[in-house]
């Protein structure tokens, strides 16, 4: 079983639907969560951190955790085409918080 | 926000030669850099931790003597590939955290092309 596991995708949606992607992670004890977005040929960027029970909404970004579950989601309201990229899901675990176990990525493709 | 300037964003070597990459954090100190390749498509491999003042960490499965890390300074870390083949080919990028606990701010990243 991977750390943390991401369903690989491609996931499709039209432009203006919402796109929900999951994330589950094995160390019960991780503390820190992320996304990021990767768009074709570049460097990752830091879209959202979560750190406690709930969602967290940042614009059209809303970060949901359940700790419990060991479950991190990402939703993306009103889904627009430049939203099209890969993007990864990362958590610190509690073995070793200071270095991020990544997940494989979704694809994610926003179709106008 | 933070920044880590990578350079150079993209090289051609012929193969045996060896290529330096730098990571620089511009606007804080990084006791630790992180280092990935990513073939096409695929997901981040992590390669190497560096940390300021001491002895890379290397994945397993990692050469250090092939991929040579020098963190010398708070702001600066590199990346040599040593006798460069045409499999080394791939997208490196460094990363580095801002604060104890939250994420990473990752550099431009460097297509490596060996010919």
């Amino acid at each position: 079983q991977k750390e943390v596991e991401q369903n690989s995708g491609p996931l499709s949606v039209p432009e203006g639907a919402i796109a929900s992607l999951n994330c589950t992670y094995s160390d019960r004890g991780s503390q820190s969560f992320f996304w990021y977005r990767q768009y074709s040929g570049k460097s990752p960027e830091l879209i959202m951190s979560i750190y406690s029970n709930g969602d967290k909404e940042d614009g059209r970004f809303t970060a949901q955790l359940n700790k419990a579950s060991q479950y991190v989601s990402l939703l993306i309201r009103d889904s627009q085409p430049s939203d099209s990229a890969t993007y990864l899901c990362a958590v610190n675990p509690y073995t070793n918080a200071g270095k991020s176990t990544f997940g494989d990525g979704t694809t994610l493709t926003v179709k106008p | 926000g933070a920044v880590v300037s990578q350079h150079p964003s993209r090289v051609i070597c012929k193969s045996g030669t060896s290529v330096k990459i730098e990571c620089r954090s511009l606007d804080f100190q990084a006791t630790t850099m992180f280092w990935y390749r990513q073939f096409p498509k695929q997901s981040l491999m992590l390669m190497a931790t560096s940390n300021e003042g001491s002895k890379a960490t290397y994945e397993q499965g990692v050469e250090k003597d092939k991929f040579l890390i020098n963190h010398a300074s708070l702001t600066l870390s590199t990346l040599t590939v040593t006798s460069a083949h045409p499999e080394d080919s791939s997208f490196y990028i460094c990363s580095a955290r801002v604060g104890t606990a939250g994420g990473y701010t990752f550099g431009s990243g460097t297509r490596l092309t060996v010919v």
